[in-house]
């Protein structure tokens, strides 16, 4: 079974501060996601990655950015925390950029900025 | 741009019932098809899934899903629910070719015992 995990499953933090949010899947996959997930907007993508030290932008890459230095590792970062910031984020990857790829979601962070 | 609406954002059934859940998609070429399931507490984990063949596709715990393309369609099916289906349900399309889920808002699924 394809497992994605993720750093931490509840964060705090306060506005400002520098979040790092961490994301490892053990199934060699190519493609990694970063999503958050807010009651009655779904699923928005921040950011993705095809490869090692790629990245693409998603549909809402303001005040993210991400790193991607090892195939099985994505993180996603906060350089300075805001409370519109508060939200789930969730980390997926799928196989190879194959039109269709099923994604694997990882259990999410909840994370709160104060 | 690619979308995806889902029509009910809360249905609340009592056992045995029946659902159908709305999608629907604006893109007009070739789509991949999706439906996620979250379960209070877990994580989000496929459904089922559409990419060419047969329009009713089977997935898990007893659902059901059928694509009409006429309609843009691809709705949730099952003939009768469980307590254990309390869940939210994402309907989501892949976006050409970059792998990019589309998502749509949601469903959240009540069913009472």
């Amino acid at each position: 079974d394809v497992k994605v995990t993720q750093s931490s499953r509840y964060l705090v933090k306060r506005t400002g501060e520098k979040v790092f949010l961490e994301c490892v899947q053990d199934m060699d996959h190519e493609n990694m996601f970063w999503y958050r997930q807010d009651p009655g907007l779904g699923l928005r993508l921040i950011y993705f990655s095809y490869d090692v030290k790629m990245k693409e932008k998603g549909d809402i890459p303001e005040g993210y950015s991400v790193s991607r230095e090892k195939k099985e590792r994505f993180s996603l970062i906060l350089e300075s925390a805001s409370t519109n910031q508060t939200s789930m984020y969730l980390c997926a990857s799928s196989r190879n950029q194959g039109y269709g790829e099923t994604q694997y979601f990882g259990p999410g962070t909840r994370l709160l900025v104060l | 741009a690619q979308s995806v609406s889902q029509h009910n954002h809360h249905v609340i059934l009592s056992e045995a019932a029946s659902l159908e859940l709305g999608c629907n998609y604006s893109y007009g070429g070739t789509v991949n098809l999706f439906w996620y399931v979250q379960y209070p507490g877990q994580h989000l984990q496929l459904l089922l899934k559409y990419f060419s063949g047969d329009p009713l596709v089977k997935g898990i715990k007893g659902f059901e899903a059928e694509f009409i393309k006429s309609k843009f369609s691809f709705n949730l099916r099952k003939p009768s629910v469980q307590w254990s289906d309390t869940a939210e349900y994402f309907c989501a399309v892949i976006s050409g070719n970059t792998g990019k889920l589309i998502f749509g808002q949601g469903t959240t699924l009540q069913v009472k015992p």
